[in-house]
């Protein structure tokens, strides 16, 4: 079975330009999360859609954050612009629906805003 | 409030002995928790989990142990390998918003 996938592994850029990360969830996984790791933390969640409607996106910073899953399946986070503290891996994530169903993570891209 | 902490960054452990890592929550409402291994360079990766109803569950060398009336939980690792070597984070997650909420991590080292 294909784990979850994630493009680009690695991108640096500069402060206030601004990228955007692609994933594609394990098939027939409802639930698709955005997670920011920022190096020696652990995982904050960004956003979780079900299906392709958000269900919580209470910790996006929406002034320059923004996500989409418009067909319910693949899924992209975008940051414009950029700032320093941006820098860290984000990582997507898939679950099946409902509470106690095991998440399953991507090997994350790292970002680094120079 | 919603936090999941770990009582210590750092752990050591000589080669064969069994780890115990260590992990304390605060929302007595948390109803399932997870514990993830994360090695360098990777996503987590699930290791194994546990619902409230119970206080102890075994895998494949790993054990789940959860004190409820403390708000404690804990990994157990048996005969630690060199491959074990990672950073451990715990995670709830509650029956009303289907949240996971991660802790800060353990990173665990053996020593050969």
């Amino acid at each position: 079975e294909a784990g979850v996938a994630q493009s680009p592994r690695y991108k640096i850029i500069e402060k206030r330009q601004s990228v955007a990360f692609w994933c594609n969830p394990i098939s027939g996984h409802a639930t698709l999360y955005w997670y920011q790791q920022i190096l020696g933390q652990g995982p904050k969640l960004l956003i979780q859609f079900q299906n392709n409607g958000v269900v919580d996106d209470s910790q996006l910073p929406k002034d320059r954050f923004s996500a989409e899953r418009l067909k319910g399946v693949d899924s992209t986070l975008k940051i414009q612009p950029a700032k320093l503290e941006d820098s860290a891996v984000y990582l997507c994530a898939s679950s099946l629906t409902g509470l106690g169903n095991t998440i399953y993570f991507g090997e994350g891209s790292w970002l680094t805003v120079v | 409030g919603e936090s999941v902490g770990l009582h210590l960054p750092t752990l050591s452990v000589q080669e064969g002995d069994n780890s115990i890592i260590n992990c304390a929550y605060s929302n007595s409402a948390s109803d399932y928790f997870i514990w993830y291994k994360q090695e360098s360079g990777k996503g987590p990766q699930f290791i194994i989990d546990i619902r409230s109803n119970m206080d102890k569950r075994q895998g494949q060398r790993v054990t789940v142990l959860l004190n409820k009336t403390v708000k404690h939980l804990s990994l157990q690792i048996a005969a630690t390998q060199p491959g074990d070597s990672a950073v451990y984070f715990c995670a709830d997650q509650y029956s009303s918003a289907s949240k996971i909420i991660f802790g800060s991590g353990t990173r665990l080292s053996i020593r050969p």
